[in-house]
């Protein structure tokens, strides 16, 4: 069964501070894997990751992917209390697109 | 707005009652796909749509069905409701799938359903 693990679950900072975000996977076939940010509705993108090593960047967040070790990161600097939310990690499998979801890591950044 | 409505944005019915959620994907997306988000669960797969048909299933009760119309809007239908279909449910589209690279667009999520069974 194909399966996405986040860790922490959950994670208390302070302004300022720097955090990385895990994700790792087991999936019979291996597409894509995506970040999505979800505050108090809908997820929102963050990222899409496709090939081994190779970082994407969007302001202070950062992610890069292992396809040998089957894991991803998510970075964060100088976090601010705009980026308290889950953070979900997702696997694409194969082309039906079934994303398959991890439970998602709660960041509370405190001022 | 991401361009996916979904309605109704919160919905508190009894046990053993039907509902019906509804979602209009994004302008061109094919794709509909249904979620089921609750505390404990995460966000979990239930149906993909693609161009009125079916595409996948994943862990959807016998309850619960949905269906894509010509219009490609989508209803995600909810029976004999329990205390635990209480969730946040979206709906979420996508571009062609079975297209290579078509994985690579991700999904584009609407607001969600709040739904609660008391």
């Amino acid at each position: 069964e194909d399966k996405v693990v986040q860790s922490p679950l959950s994670l208390v900072v302070h302004e300022g501070d720097t955090v990385t975000l895990n994700c790792s996977y087991e999936v019979t076939n291996f597409r894509s894997l995506l970040w999505y940010k979800q505050e108090k509705k809908a997820p929102t993108f963050l990222f899409m990751l496709t090939s081994s090593g190779i970082e994407k960047k969007s302001g202070r967040l950062s992610s890069i992917l292992d396809k040998k070790e089957l894991f991803s990161i998510l970075n964060i600097t100088a976090t601010q209390t705009g980026d308290s939310a889950i953070y979900l990690c997702a696997v694409c499998p194969n082309y039906g697109q079934n994303f398959v979801f991890g439970p998602g890591t709660r960041l509370s950044v405190l001022p | 707005d991401s361009g996916v409505t979904q309605t109704p944005k919160h919905l508190i019915t009894a046990t053993g009652q039907r509902v019906t959620l509804r979602c209009s994907p994004r302008s061109g997306d094919l794709s509909v796909y249904w979620y089921q988000q609750s505390l404990d669960q995460g966000l979990q797969f239930l149906i993909q749509y693609y161009n009125g048909e079916e595409r996948a299933k994943g862990n959807i009760l016998e309850r619960f069905s949905a269906q894509q119309f010509p219009d490609l809007h989508s209803e995600l239908n909810l029976s004999s409701l329990e205390l635990g279909d209480s969730a946040l449910y979206f709906c979420a589209s996508s571009l062609l799938t079975d297209h290579p690279g078509a994985a690579d667009y991700g999904y584009t999520f609407g607001s969600g359903t709040r739904l609660t069974v008391v």
